[in-house]
């Protein structure tokens, strides 16, 4: 596509509930992040798949939090039994590799709201 | 640890005028990149403009510009003949390594003032 796609924008649940956020990035993007932003926050560094390498996992603050990349394409965010505290804007961002000066293209983001 | 450094939560600056937004940041890398990117309302990012750390010049890019100083580790943004459409939160970036993920200051928040 011609941007970094994500869905849902928007999506409130419940309190213990899961929840699936997808991020569809450019076109033969082989990096994707994840970040997550709360209000009015900097961004939160949590996961970064560079193409066959084994994903960096080191920013997923607990062990509820999973994602997935499917080869060099669509990227899943997995929030387990969520909490209040999870409410926040999950971004994603893809660029054409290995960072090195490249710029990485951000999407604009789901919104997530635990009540 | 590299870290990335913003100061200043927030800032204002009337409209015609020039502002500039600091950051400060940690390395122990020669050879790397900085960023600048910009988050209006729309929640998009987008990118304002990047360095290349073995460059002497610093990057313009139109209204906006660097001033990068490798031996103090600092990158700041000017922003000349400041604009309404300029107001948003502003965001330092930086490689943890060459090939590595990207990570962001705290942000400093521009009001543009009419």
């Amino acid at each position: 596509g011609a941007g970094v796609s994500q869905s849902p924008s928007n999506k409130v649940t419940e309190k213990g509930k899961d929840v699936e956020l997808r991020c569809d990035p450019i076109s033969g993007h082989t990096a994707l992040y994840w970040y997550r932003q709360s209000l009015g926050q900097g961004l939160e560094f949590l996961i970064y798949f560079q193409g066959n390498s084994a994903p960096d996992k080191s920013g997923l603050p607990s062990d509820r939090f999973s994602a997935e990349r499917t080869g060099e394409s669509v990227s899943t965010l997995t929030i387990q039994r969520t909490q209040q505290e999870d409410s926040a804007v999950y971004l994603c961002a893809s660029s054409p590799e290995a960072l090195s000066g490249n710029t990485i293209y951000f999407g604009e983001g789901s919104w997530l709201t635990v009540v | 640890a590299q870290t990335v450094t913003q100061s200043q939560p927030e800032m204002s600056v009337q409209e015609a005028e020039t502002v500039t937004l600091s950051c400060t940041y940690d390395t122990s890398e020669s050879d790397y990149y900085l960023f600048w990117y910009k988050q209006p309302p729309s929640r998009q990012m987008i990118l304002v403009i990047r360095q290349e750390a073995y460059k002497q010049q610093n990057a313009t890019e139109n209204r906006f510009s660097v001033n990068f100083q490798k031996a103090a580790k600092s990158f700041s943004l000017k922003i000349s003949d400041s604009q309404l459409g300029d107001a948003a939160m502003y965001f330092c970036a930086f490689p943890m390594n060459r090939d590595d993920k990207i990570i962001f200051g705290k942000g400093t928040r521009l009001h543009i003032l009419p």
